[in-house]
Parts: C-alpha cells; structure tokens; sequence
C-alpha cells in the first residue's frame, strides 16, 4: 500500500540555519505530494504541494521537489526562523481511500534564537 | 469566519459514554474526511465521504461511526468511548472537481476518555 515516512524529530536548530526534512515515500502511480505544518495548539495548515514529477512546490521560503526516480520530496529552507517552529507533516494523496491524506509520523522543529 | 469549524473543541468524557464531534464548511466542497492524530503517529483516515449518499470507511473506523447530514455537515461517533480513543481529532475538505486535491482542515477536537 501507499506510505509516507520521514526522519524523526525533534530537531532543533538555531536561527538562520539550513533546514531539511527528508521525506520518502511508496506509491502506485504518481500521487500528489505535499508538506503540512502545525503550530502550536492549532489545526494543519498546507505549506506546499507538488501534483507531478519534478515539480517544485514552494512558499514562505521552504521548498520540495517531487523527485520520482528517488521517490523523495524532501523539504528544504535556507534561513530559519523562531517562528517556523512547529511539526511538520509529509502526505500523498492516497488514490484508493478517495484522495485521502496518506501521512508521515510528522517532524517536531524547534528555533532556537 | 474560519471556513471549516469543529465542535467542541475539547471533550472530556467517561469510558462507555456516546459521543459525538461535528464538523462543518462553507467551502462548499463535496469530499469531508475524519482523521485521528496520536503522539508520535501522524493522522490516520477513520472515514471519508464523497457525498451524502456516499460514505467510506478509512484506516481506522473500528468504534466510529458517522452521518453526512448534508453537503456541509460530516458528524463523528463514539458509540461507546474507551481510553484508547483519547487522541485529537480533525476534519478536513477537498474539492476534486477544482483539479485539485488539497485538503484544508479544522481546528481540531481534542478528546479525552477518562
């Protein structure tokens, strides 16, 4: 069946640096991808997506490739900030339960300033 | 207005009581979905529904049960809450005839069975 798995957390790092969060996944046919944040005490909110192989999706700085030959769409962001501290969740569109949301145990990050 | 609202948004209940969330939109988006969120888990599907007349089990739907009394209104139901069903719970909408299948959720309800 389809999956999503991505690295654990939490991880921490201090303002400004580089980020990455790996996310692998295994699917039949060519699901769309995408990663969800949560902040603290609220809902998940989608950071991006990307619907096609080598798509890139992007916003707010952070971005993700959906890489078919590797089966990644790792996400990545140059600068951190205080605020991008949250759990980050990886998901593909799971063709055989309705489009539902296929998700990654999720990855806690923490900013530190 | 938020565009999907649950109801309660914090539940604190006994073992064997009935329970019930909801969930409504103003998207007016035709796909609702229920998913649990447990520690360390990720969200897991409990049941999904394409229509009122159309409502399938997830991952999970083992103790659940829900109605989709209307285009905008997906309810979920603890026939008989036990401690293991203690989680936050969301639900979520999409828009398949929009080409896209972006899912946009609620607050969450967080739920615990004492």
């Amino acid at each position: 069946g389809n999956s999503v798995t991505q690295m654990e957390g939490p991880v921490t790092l201090s303002e400004e640096a580089f980020l990455t969060i790996n996310c692998t996944y295994t699917a039949t046919g060519y699901p769309s991808l995408f990663w969800y944040v949560q902040y603290p005490g609220e809902g998940l909110q989608l950071l991006l997506k990307a619907t096609k192989a080598d798509d890139k999706g992007s916003n707010k700085g952070f971005e993700a490739t959906y890489r078919k030959e590797t089966t990644s769409f790792h996400l990545e962001k140059g600068s951190v900030q205080v605020s991008d501290s949250a759990v980050y969740f990886c998901a593909l569109s799971d063709t055989d339960s309705g489009y539902a949301l296929n998700f990654g145990k999720g990855t806690s990050l923490l900013v530190t300033p | 207005d938020a565009d999907v609202t649950q109801t309660p948004r914090n539940r604190i209940t006994k073992t064997g009581k009935r329970i019930m969330l909801e969930c409504s939109q103003t998207k007016g988006h035709d796909r609702m979905y229920w998913y649990r969120q447990d520690p360390g888990l990720g969200l897991r599907l409990i049941y999904y529904s394409f229509d009122v007349k159309d409502i399938n089990k997830g991952e999970i739907s083992d103790g659940y049960s829900v109605s989709r009394q209307a285009q905008a209104k997906f309810s979920l139901s603890l026939e008989s809450a036990i401690p293991n069903q203690t989680a936050l719970y969301f639900c979520a909408t999409s828009d398949f005839t929009q080409s896209t299948d972006t899912q946009y959720f609620g607050p969450g309800t967080r739920l615990t069975v004492l």
